[in-house]
């Protein structure tokens, strides 16, 4: 257990709806970062928040959208789905900047979205 | 823009044997560098790192060299184990990212028996 909790471990839904997939970081981790891994493919980044302020955006569509709340989990929102959107999504989280170990991010087991 | 490159979609290798598994890098600002290793079914899990001004680092049974002319990294394992089995991912972190981190495609290293 890494401590960083993703749920749901898996969703299938079908194009044009929208899904909410949530992560909750490692105790006192402060950043939180999302991750998509399609088939075959690499993890690419698509945000990151710090302690509830986005810090960096990567290629991210904007049909997605995330926050990072007051108690520090987060929320990816997925809308009108494509069939494209079929991947593993994973949150990762790492203390705050400056902190020992901040250069690593420990990730969860992911989300596994299935678009129909 | 792919700026972390493993060529190598697959290594098989025999138990008590090294494996070797590469990455390259087109970034110049990367100053960190790190391995993960991912079994099915569980997220990504750090292994090992090393930083820009270092050209070696090891921990056990695991070594990474960074040749920084070459912007190239690898990783070796030995000896293998069957339970090394899993997809390797190089990662780089640039200096101004904060601790974003930039994933290479991976690398599916098989141990047989």
């Amino acid at each position: 257990d890494s401590g960083v909790t993703q749920t749901p471990k898996h969703l299938i839904t079908a194009t044009g709806q929208r899904v909410t997939l949530r992560c909750s970081p490692r105790s006192g981790d402060l950043s939180v970062y999302w991750y998509q891994q399609s088939l075959d493919q690499g993890l690419q980044f698509l945000i990151q928040y710090y302690n509830g302020e986005e810090r960096a955006k990567g290629n991210i569509l904007e049909r997605f959208s995330a926050q990072q709340f007051p108690d520090l989990h987060s929320e990816l929102n997925l809308s009108s789905l494509e069939l494209g959107d079929s991947a593993l999504y994973f949150c990762a989280s790492s203390p705050g900047q400056g902190a020992r170990g901040a250069n690593v991010l420990t990730f969860g087991a992911g989300s596994r979205l299935t678009v129909l | 823009d792919q700026q972390v490159k493993q060529n190598s979609p697959s290594l098989s290798v025999q138990e008590g044997r090294i494996s070797i598994l590469n990455c390259d890098y087109t970034n110049s600002m990367f100053d960190y560098f790190l391995w993960y290793k991912k079994y099915p079914a569980e997220g990504p899990t750090f292994l090992i790192s090393i930083s820009s001004i270092k050209d070696k680092n090891e921990d056990g049974r695991f070594t990474v060299f960074l040749n920084k002319s070459a912007k190239h990294l690898s990783l070796h394992i030995v000896p293998s184990q069957p339970g090394d089995s899993a997809v390797y991912f190089c990662a780089a972190r640039e200096e101004t990212s904060g601790s974003r981190l930039t994933f290479g495609e991976g690398t599916q290293l098989t141990v047989n028996p």
